[in-house]
């Protein structure tokens, strides 16, 4: 069966240090998604990409986060210059469509960011 | 806007007893209803969903969830539970409509099931 994977399951980086955080998503999905989860709160959406531009992104997703899909199989998430409250595992998801039966989104299984 | 809220953070039951986790939404518009399931150091797989249809949804590992507008509610039983059941459950709600496709989540409920 298809899944979601993601790479590394756990980062670990300095305070002001860049990361990206890779997935590949599900071969023929074309909507992704990144969405994180701090520890001991709730998961919180980042943003959706469809058609290689951001389709909709939270007030997280400030000027330190961008997301590319810089060929046909990865979607990749930067952090650009990472801060102490930046750590929480990182979940990306994909899904076939947008509505309806087809948006339903599939997750992988995470990335553990811890910042020092 | 959305929101969803998860009563208990934590439930415990015994093996065999029946499951019940609460979710209740707030959407100004007819939602897309899930609950997830996350087993330690997994990702999070689909239980079940709710869409259009049919309010009483059925899901896997006997699963099943019950929407219902009225109340705003959208719990998951299963009626036996078993051991591999202990995992963290999440509600989510979502947008049908427009380009809004982004999952609300609550806060999830850890269940542990007793022997």
């Amino acid at each position: 069966e298809p899944e979601v994977t993601q790479t590394p399951s756990h980062q670990v980086t300095q305070m002001g240090q860049e990361v990206i955080l890779r997935c590949v998503p599900i071969s023929n999905h074309l909507y992704f998604y990144w969405y994180r989860q701090i520890l001991g709160q709730k998961v919180e959406f980042l943003v959706s990409f469809y058609n290689n531009e951001i389709s909709e992104k939270s007030e997280i997703f400030d000027d330190q986060f961008s997301v590319e899909r810089p060929d046909g199989s990865n979607f990749t998430l930067k952090i650009r210059s990472t801060k102490l409250e930046d750590s929480a595992m990182y979940f990306c998801a994909s899904s076939i469509g947008s509505g309806g039966s087809t948006g339903e989104q599939y997750f992988g299984p995470g990335t553990r960011l811890t910042v020092t | 806007a959305q929101s969803v809220t998860q009563l208990g953070s934590h439930v415990s039951v015994s093996e065999g007893a029946l499951v019940l986790l609460r979710c209740n939404y707030s959407s100004s518009v007819p939602p897309y209803l899930f609950w997830y399931v996350q087993y330690p150091n997994q990702g999070l797989q689909l239980l079940l969903k709710y869409t259009t249809g049919a309010t009483l949804v059925k899901g896997i590992n006997g699963f099943e969830a019950e929407f219902k507008k009225s109340e705003t509610s959208f719990h998951l039983t299963k009626p036996s539970a078993h051991m591999s059941d202990a995992a963290e459950y999440f509600c989510a709600v979502r947008n049908n409509a427009g380009n809004n496709r982004k999952l609300i989540w609550g806060l999830g409920t850890s269940l542990a099931v007793n022997p």
